[in-house]
């Protein structure tokens, strides 16, 4: 069974950095192109970014948003996701998801992680 | 960046009876290798989204068959075919065809 479980979320000032970590089994870890969603409360998703497996490159593409603030990065030894957040605004307040999507893949993949809530406020 | 726009954004429904949900695009989702990246999402209240339906119609595994999706270019449609106490929530489509994959509004599902 495929799981995704987030943590490291919590209460962070304006300009201050937080960390979110992923652990993520029952699938091929190191195959996977993995991503960042996020969810203001009571609100609809938005994309945060995604890191491609380390065999296609490793590459990272960002949401306009969080560009040049946000960096997400893996270690497929640990078959870990990370999303390291820095110069934190209040807008970033959202539930934030570890996501994968494998729709080519055979048997097709796709979940999502219960999420970690992140509030930036002074 | 890619915009989806839902209709409705709000849908009470008896139980029993079929529900359906638009999804338009601000430009098509067919790639150049011929694939639709066009999902839809449930998310019950308090719970993370859940893949229902991928590339415009594959029911995701575990998925009930009277969830179906059908559509093409830059027109979707998800259907409910007897809507079920279980089925509420938000309804969201979503687009991996182009980075940033983005989503629609939401479409709230209630019981009448």
């Amino acid at each position: 069974e495929v799981q995704l479980v987030e943590s490291g979320g919590g209460l962070v000032k304006p300009g201050g950095s937080l960390r979110l970590s992923c652990a993520a089994s029952g699938f091929t870890f190191s195959s996977a192109w993995m991503s960042w969603a996020r969810q203001v409360p009571g609100r609809g998703l938005e994309w945060v970014g995604r890191i491609k497996s380390s065999t296609a490159g490793g590459t990272t593409q960002y949401a306009a948003p969080v560009k040049g603030r946000f960096t997400i990065s893996r270690d497929d030894s640990k078959s870990m996701l990370y999303l390291q957040m820095d110069s934190l605004k209040t807008e970033d307040t959202a539930v934030y998801y570890c996501t994968i999507q494998g729709w080519d893949s055979l048997p097709p993949l796709d979940s999502w992680g219960r999420g970690t809530l992140v509030t930036v406020s002074s | 960046d890619i915009v989806m726009t839902q209709t409705p954004l709000s849908s009470p429904v008896t139980l029993g009876q079929p529900a359906s949900i638009s999804c338009r695009s601000s430009e098509s989702l067919l790639n150049s290798g011929g694939n639709t990246y066009l999902g839809w999402l449930q998310q019950r209240p308090g719970h993370p989204p859940r893949l229902l339906i991928y590339k415009i119609s594959n029911r995701f595994s575990g998925v009930p068959d009277r969830f179906s999706g059908s559509g093409a270019g830059t027109d979707f449609t998800l259907k409910i075919s007897r809507v079920e106490a279980e089925d509420v929530g938000v309804y969201y489509c979503m687009q991996a065809t182009q980075f940033p994959y983005t989503f629609g509004q939401g479409t709230r599902l209630e019981i009448k």
